[in-house]
């Protein structure tokens, strides 16, 4: 099981923000972050915990390992204002977070 | 660049089966995983399954006894069966490819297609 923190956060243009992803057995390193605006197929952001995935603006970055992962994103932009999934990569079934939805404030 | 596009009913009656198929575009379908997953209205993420283009499969356990996919590599397409469903099967679903370097990160998307379970 995943376990994302906040559920929801409202937040400014320029803030820094942090979303929480807490896995209840250690899944070392095996870890996504997606983004999905209302519509919208999710887009990957980060796999493998930190690698960020190709076209994916460099203020985003992942961080963690075992259980206690992190989404940050340096200087929120406009276009950021979105919900956000983590999801497990270690075991099957491939399950994702509750989610996290940004708004602004 | 590589597309994705699931078709199917966007209605389904209640004890009968829901199929998809998801066409690929813009690159072959060999060597990648292929999955499949699905979104309640207003709710989170759920993993149905996945598919290689050898034929091999990995089901969420959740759904496994209902779950069927199939792969047709001459057509660039895969296909998810779900039997015997229930309102709650009613959700937007998605066909995904997974990440060359982390097959269970998925790094293209279908668009998403609303299927609704109902009398």
């Amino acid at each position: 099981q995943l376990t994302q923190s906040p559920s929801s956060l409202s937040a400014s243009v320029g803030d820094r923000f942090t979303i929480t992803c807490r896995a209840s057995q250690g899944i070392s390193s095996y870890l996504a972050w997606y983004q999905q605006k209302p519509g919208k197929a999710p887009k990957l952001l980060i796999y493998a915990t930190s690698t960020l995935q190709s076209g994916v603006p460099s203020r985003f970055s992942g961080s963690g390992s075992g259980t206690d992962f992190t989404l940050t994103i340096s200087s929120l932009q406009p276009e950021d204002f979105a919900t956000y999934y983590c999801q497990q990569l270690n075991s099957s079934p491939y399950t994702f977070g509750q989610g996290t939805k940004l708004e602004i404030k | 660049q590589v597309q994705l596009q699931e078709s199917g009913p966007g209605l389904v009656k209640p004890s009968e089966t829901l199929s998809l198929t998801c066409t690929v575009s813009g690159d072959s379908i060999n060597t990648y995983y292929w999955s499949w997953i699905r979104q309640p209205a207003g709710k989170g993420l759920e993993w149905i399954g996945r598919i290689y283009t050898s034929g091999s499969t990995n089901y969420n356990p959740s759904l496994k006894s209902r779950v069927t996919m199939s792969v047709d590599t001459s057509k660039n397409q895969f296909s998810l069966n779900l039997n015997s469903v229930t309102t709650a099967d009613t959700a937007v679903y998605y066909c995904a490819r997974g990440h060359v370097a982390e097959p269970h990160a998925f790094d293209i998307w279908g668009q998403g297609t609303m299927v609704t379970v109902s009398s």
